[in-house]
């Protein structure tokens, strides 16, 4: 079977760092997403990790490792409006869908 | 969400009631998908489409069917709606290659009497 696993939910002080991982074990892989998801909304897209290493965008980077199935979501100088689900989801080989994790809800505070 | 909307945003349904969901878009994707999210839960895949004229089942499609006569046009058609069914469905674009980034309509907000 196909497994995602993220914490449920995580707390952080603005202006802070905090990292959210992810692990998986999947049949197959082909590359790793993050989507951001405030409440009510719809996910969008953060990130995409299909080799090793860290990928950095502006505040957000993601890190993968393959071997180890493992991966991390960095949120550096955190802003309020970074509250929301975070989630974490595999592209899986041969096939077209993407497999989910239910999602790190995290909480800034002031 | 530019470019994808889905209709209703909301709606109320007793059990045994039909209803279509529809998922519209104008961005030129190949691949569409229905996806049902339930608090706890990740995002869990209904059906699928690769094409137009061709649907696939995912990992819960009992209870729906889906449809996509046109490119543009994805249905998800709930044909006896159940209590189970409660939930925010989304729709999602993707195209071909090993990226496969989806991109996501706003969600219609399901609830079953």
């Amino acid at each position: 079977g196909q497994n995602i696993d993220q914490p449920t939910e995580m707390t952080a002080t603005e202006g802070a760092i905090v990292q959210i991982n992810c692990t998986y074990q999947t049949s197959g892989f082909n590359g790793l997403f993050w989507y951001q998801q405030h409440a009510g909304e719809a996910p969008t897209f953060l990130s995409y990790n299909v080799l090793d290493g860290l990928e950095e965008k502006g505040r957000f980077s993601s890190f993968l490792s393959r071997s180890k199935g493992y991966s991390y979501l960095l949120l550096k100088e955190l802003q309020m409006k970074d509250s929301a689900s975070y989630l974490c989801a595999v592209n899986m080989d041969s096939n077209y869908q993407l497999i989910w994790g239910a999602g790190t809800k995290l909480i800034i505070k002031p | 969400n530019a470019g994808v909307t889905q209709t209703p945003k909301f709606r109320v349904l007793k059990t045994g009631q039909s209803m279509t969901l529809l998922c519209a878009q104008d961005m030129n994707h190949e691949y569409m998908y229905w996806y049902r999210q339930d608090p706890g839960m990740g995002l869990r895949l209904i059906h699928y489409s690769v094409g137009e004229g061709t649907t696939a089942k995912g990992e819960v499609p009992d209870g729906y069917n889906v449809s996509r006569l046109k490119k543009q046009n994805f249905l998800l058609g709930l044909e006896s709606a159940a209590p189970s069914q409660t939930s925010v469905y989304f729709c999602a674009l993707g195209d071909r290659g090993l990226y496969n980034e989806q991109f996501f309509g706003p969600g219609t907000r399901l609830t079953v009497l």
